[in-house]
């Protein structure tokens, strides 16, 4: 079946901009992530849904970040007034609960790139 | 919270030969440990996992060993070929985090032919 996908899959924007990264899930998935992956660094936790609430939000780095998954499928991260250390790739993750040993599914990414 | 250190950054072998990629965390309370792969421009792919219950793990030529007193998980990849070469990623988590994982600074393994 599908995997996990993302959209746009490249974003660039200017510093003091708003935007927006789309994530599809593994159709079925409660469980949704939202990684950071700066470059040669491993992904870094931003966010977790378990199915339409946010469990886990301790990874968002300040009050600019937020996210949404309003239906339980579809989840957006917004991110208000970009900085240039903002630009990374960000990662989606799903799977089929949040229990701690599923195995998470990743998608390509969104490489954003604020100038 | 917890902290993942992966060694080494980067790793170089011969094809046919091991490698051996070592990571330690710090939270005594993780208790799950995952390893992914990722090949450049690709997503990140779960190649083995091994809970704290169990020392070691094995799926053909990979293995994963952890020492829960010592804090230290190693993934062993044996006869190594030239579509091994990627990064790969060590990652924990815990029992009352859901699925958040804390990864590792990750390991450019080539493999040279």
């Amino acid at each position: 079946g599908a995997g996990v996908s993302q959209t746009p899959s490249n974003k660039v924007t200017e510093k003091g901009k708003y935007v927006e990264l789309r994530c599809d899930p593994i159709s079925g998935h409660t469980a949704l992530y939202w990684y950071r992956q700066s470059l040669g660094q491993g992904p870094e936790f931003l966010i977790y849904f378990q199915g339409t609430g946010a469990a886990d939000d301790s990874g968002l780095p300040n009050d600019r970040f937020f996210a949404v998954r309003p239906e339980g499928s579809v989840s957006t991260l917004k991110i208000q007034r970009t900085e240039r250390g903002d630009s990374a790739v960000y990662l989606c993750a799903s799977s089929p609960s949040s229990g701690y040993t599923d195995t998470q599914y990743f998608g390509p990414g969104t490489r954003l790139t604020v100038l | 919270g917890e902290n993942v250190e992966q060694h080494p950054s980067t790793l170089s072998v011969q094809e046919g030969d091991s490698a051996v990629i070592k990571c330690t965390y710090s939270d005594s309370a993780s208790n799950y440990f995952p390893w992914y792969k990722q090949e450049l421009g690709k997503r990140p792919q779960l190649i083995i996992d091994i809970r704290s219950n169990v020392g070691e793990k094995k799926d053909q030529r990979i293995a994963v060993t952890l020492n829960k007193t010592a804090k230290h998980f190693s993934l062993h990849i044996t006869e190594t070929q030239p579509e091994d070469s990627a990064v790969y990623f060590c990652a924990a988590s815990k029992n009352n985090q859901g699925g958040k994982l804390i990864f590792g600074q990750g390991t450019e393994l080539s493999v040279k032919p």
